[in-house]
């Protein structure tokens, strides 16, 4: 069973910086690429992306220059530096699985609270 | 990028039909057949329910179709059921870096 399982959140000051890990588990993680959705009550928003290989990253305009993301495929493990943390990164992170242009199998969710 | 288009609501009786629109551009929706859609349940993750336009993961009841025509795709459900009373979001590759574009969100209720 395909089980991806996010931690890491928590409540942060504004400027300041947070890692969420994203273990997962049930497939084979180093041939998949991988992707960080957020959540807030305004709907979804793709953050990131990262090939199986880590040769290729996207990021979303928001979160450009402030958010990095990585992987550890000897570990299954996927991750997400966010620095200079503002209030409206405010949200829900789920790790999502890539699959043909979509997003396959998702984790539950990490709370990320952005403020003073 | 912009956000696709969707409308918030739509509602319909068991039994029936509904199809939920989802509004891009000419670089998003109307350039690839790269649109998905996504049911979510309250205090649930999303849960994959059509990939390229038109295409179900295995274990998708086949109640659920896509379709698209020019610069907007939709997803109808046929046949609806109580379960089916949930939000759905659309999302579509925009190229380039513009991994994934999604929809605001719709929420379907069963009257």
């Amino acid at each position: 069973e395909v089980q991806l399982v996010e931690s890491g959140g928590a409540l942060v000051q504004p400027g300041g910086s947070l890692r969420l890990s994203c273990a997962a588990s049930g497939f084979n993680f180093n041939v998949y690429s991988m992707n960080w959705v957020r959540q807030t009550p305004r709907g979804l928003e793709w953050v990131s992306y990262i090939t199986s290989d880590t040769r290729t990253i996207y990021y979303a305009d928001s979160v450009k220059g402030r958010f990095t993301i990585s992987r550890d495929n000897d570990k299954n493990s996927l991750y997400l530096q966010m620095n200079s943390l503002r209030d409206g990164d405010t949200a829900v992170y789920h790790c999502a699985r890539g699959f043909q242009w979509a997003f396959d199998y998702w984790g539950q969710g990490i709370l990320v609270t952005v403020s003073s | 990028q912009s956000a696709l288009t969707q409308p918030p609501s739509a509602s319909g009786s068991p039994g029936q039909a509904v199809t939920i629109s989802c509004t891009g551009t000419s670089s998003d929706v109307g350039n690839y057949n790269r649109v998905s859609w996504y049911q979510q349940h309250p205090g649930k993750a999303p849960n994959l329910l059509i990939y390229e336009v038109t295409k179900r993961p295995s274990g998708v009841p086949d109640r659920f179709s896509g379709s698209k025509s020019g610069n907007t795709a939709s997803l109808t459900v046929s046949g609806l059921q109580a379960e089916d009373e949930a939000d759905y979001y659309c999302t579509s590759y925009a190229g380039g870096s513009n991994w994934a574009v999604f929809g605001g969100g719709t929420k379907l209720t069963v009257l």
